[in-house]
């Protein structure tokens, strides 16, 4: 089945800086990665996605990038500020609506 | 819209034990899931609903049941408790895109309920 691997597990920067977390996918056939924004004591949201026709997308400071001869992903967060503290997750759909989750980067951003 | 609610938000269960975690959607999505987060793991599926009166499993179903008799309610069983099941529990719902049966939406997660069975 579907594998997503995730890192770094943890990510420390100072406020302003830029962020990115990198994922890995085993299976050729998914076609979607969403990421999703986990706070404490809250249910993972959805912050941005994309689909396997698109190589990058945008949306304010978050950018997602794709490359899919390498089956690997990333989360860039530009100008990090201390609310972006959280815990992300990527995840690939390998089949009919079901997700595999990576494992999480807790990110801390530092004033 | 209140989106996707799930109740109680904790519990402690003895070994042996059973409830019923409840969720509800809102959103009229016809998808509905269920994970269980372990500490510093994803999300781990458990079941899955494509409608009403159609469930299936996910990767870790045992121990678990589910029912879907409506489009809103999509509970989650445990029948006897084991330590193994604490975890932190996640309802999810998505809609498809119209005329696509495998589209890509979004899930919507509800806020977890936190079970412990001590």
């Amino acid at each position: 089945g579907e594998n997503v691997e995730q890192h770094p597990s943890t990510l420390s920067v100072q406020e302003g800086d830029s962020a990115v977390i990198k994922c890995t996918y085993s299976d050729s056939a998914s076609n979607y990665f969403p990421w999703y924004k986990q706070e404490l004591g809250k249910g993972p949201q959805l912050i941005i996605d994309i689909r396997s026709n698109v190589g990058e997308k945008k949306d304010q400071r978050i950018a997602v990038t794709l490359n899919k001869t390498a089956k690997h992903f990333s989360l860039h967060i530009t100008e990090t500020q201390p609310e972006d503290s959280a815990v992300y997750f990527c995840a690939a759909k390998l089949s009919f609506q079901k997700l595999v989750f990576g494992t999480g980067t807790r990110l801390l951003v530092s004033p | 819209n209140a989106g996707v609610t799930q109740t109680p938000k904790f519990r402690i269960l003895k070994i042996g034990q059973s409830m019923t975690l409840q969720c509800a959607q809102d959103m009229n999505h016809n998808y509905m899931y269920w994970y269980r987060q372990d500490p510093g793991m994803g999300l781990k599926l458990i079941y899955y609903s494509v409608g009403a009166g159609i469930t299936d499993k996910g990767e870790v179903p045992n121990g678990y049941n589910v029912s879907r008799s409506t489009t809103e309610d999509f509970p989650l069983r445990l029948e006897l408790a084991a330590p193994s099941q604490t975890s932190v529990y996640f309802c999810a719902s998505s809609t498809t895109s119209r005329g696509t049966v495998n589209s890509n939406q979004p899930q919507h997660f509800g806020d977890g309920t936190r079970l412990s069975i001590l």
